[in-house]
């Protein structure tokens, strides 16, 4: 089942924060989030296993609460290099080893201006 | 380091016709290998991963097909293509906990 991924869309100043949610109705195992830019193929950012982690990179931080199977990517300070799409891909619990696959969400368009 | 490569970057089919893509991967052995679709502004769809030559898993049933002939190339197949095959179709291995790598994908577009 796919993750739903919310907002849809958002739009930011530079340097203003956004938060972008993802929440799965399967037991996880793990959060992956991926940014990409119009035309191009998406770019992984980081990857949260279960275990409540949080993760960063640059200005970019996620959390995942596996009781709520849900994650949380957030934007700090934006920059123009962040406008994109982001997907949230999730995998289930018991698909490790040979059976690792993601399934991702429909994605939040991110546009930063200016 | 671990590579990707796709191609074609473009093509354009016309109904019926077939369809050939390739993907190979240099920098490590036995990856897991994913064929994903994207329609225009739309998300991505799992239609084939494998874990080893000759073995393909299906997610989606139509008229592509996959293949694993050595351990680093993946090819995805159709025999004739339909309108509704047209999209972005995306390459990507696993490398553990560093998340997929996709290749730079195939726009497909059949007329």
């Amino acid at each position: 089942q796919q993750p739903v991924q919310s907002p849809q869309a958002v739009i930011l100043r530079e340097g203003e924060d956004a938060v972008i949610n993802c929440s799965s109705s399967k037991a996880l195992y793990s959060v992956h989030w991926y940014r990409q830019k119009h035309g191009e193929a998406p770019v992984f950012l980081m990857i949260l296993l279960k275990g409540g982690e949080q993760k960063g990179h640059e200005k970019i931080s996620a959390s995942f609460n596996e009781k709520k199977q849900q994650s949380s990517l957030y934007l700090t300070a934006s920059q123009l290099s962040y406008s994109g799409t982001y997907f949230c891909g999730t995998v289930k619990m018991g698909s490790g080893g040979s059976n690792y696959k993601l399934t991702f969400g429909k994605g939040t368009l991110l546009t930063v201006n200016p | 380091s671990q590579t990707i490569h796709q191609w074609p970057a473009t093509l354009v089919q016309p109904v019926g016709s077939p369809l050939s893509l390739e993907c190979t991967v240099e920098g490590t052995s036995n990856p897991n290998l994913y064929w994903y679709r994207q329609a225009a502004g739309r998300g991505l769809q799992l239609l084939f991963y494998s874990v080893g030559i000759g073995q393909i898993s299906s997610e989606v049933p139509q008229n592509l097909s996959a293949s694993r002939p050595q351990d680093r190339q993946f090819i995805l197949s159709s025999k004739k293509l339909l309108l509704s095959d047209s999209g972005f179709y995306l390459c990507a291995f696993l490398w553990r906990y560093h998340g997929y790598t996709f290749g730079s994908g195939t726009r497909l577009t059949v007329v």
